[in-house]
């Protein structure tokens, strides 16, 4: 069983570019969550996808945007990078009947200079 | 509002047991998670707790008391590969999936010393 896997694993970009982050759930799970992990903190929940549809949405401003695919993949958009999104990027993915358990990929570690 | 708290940081002794608190406020409680997360690594589930009690998993244990918004992490026979963060989250149910959003703490990092 293939678990999370998250792409790229380090980043650096400038304020103001344009950031993807991509992420393949785990077999069998519909359901992908993304979460922003600033250093020393816990993670921060940004959106999650439910059959291709977001379906919820943190205090994360409109420039963080996402998609999900028919196979269940995902992707993190952040346009008009700013210095404080430097962060790590968790994508979380659980199966539909679950006690609600987040299977975590490695994470994205996304620094903006 | 919605709100966790939970220690920064705890020392323990290699073989000792440790308790590590964490209170919630919270709407629309669903249930209440604890994650191990190693320096650099993803967080990685450690229990799972829905209504009042303790719940047991070989070294480890959760409590919960939802009256309270209380619930504590017991680790016990400390090990040095322990020392790592320990991340107290709450599921707050929302949308047509059942999954819902975790809130969590911002972690306590627990360092195990020989």
């Amino acid at each position: 069983e293939t678990g999370v896997t998250q792409s790229p694993t380090h980043l650096i970009k400038t304020r103001g570019q344009q950031v993807t982050l991509r992420c393949s759930s785990q077999s069998g799970h519909n359901t992908v969550s993304w979460y922003q992990q600033a250093l020393g903190q816990g993670p921060q929940f940004i959106f999650q996808y439910y059959r291709e549809e977001e379906n919820g949405r943190g205090n994360f401003p409109p420039r963080f945007s996402g998609l999900q695919f028919p196979n269940y993949s995902s992707e993190l958009n952040v346009n008009a990078l700013e210095l404080d999104d430097s962060a790590l990027y968790l994508c979380a993915s659980s199966p539909e009947r679950s006690t609600g358990e987040l299977f975590f990929g490695e994470g994205s570690r996304l620094t903006v200079l | 509002g919605q709100n966790i708290d939970q220690p920064t940081e705890m020392t323990a002794t290699e073989g000792a047991i440790v308790q590590i608190n964490c209170t919630y406020q919270t709407s629309g409680f669903n249930g209440l998670f604890w994650y191990q997360q190693h320096a650099g690594e993803a967080p990685t589930f450690l229990s799972y707790n829905v209504l009042d009690g303790l719940e047991e998993k070989g070294r480890f244990s959760s409590f919960l008391s939802r009256s309270k918004g209380y619930s504590y992490l017991l680790l016990k026979e400390l090990q040095m590969k322990d020392s790592a963060s320990y991340l107290c989250a709450v599921r707050s149910f929302h949308g047509s999936s059942n999954t819902g959003k975790l809130i969590f703490g911002q972690g306590t990092t627990l360092q195990v010393k020989p």
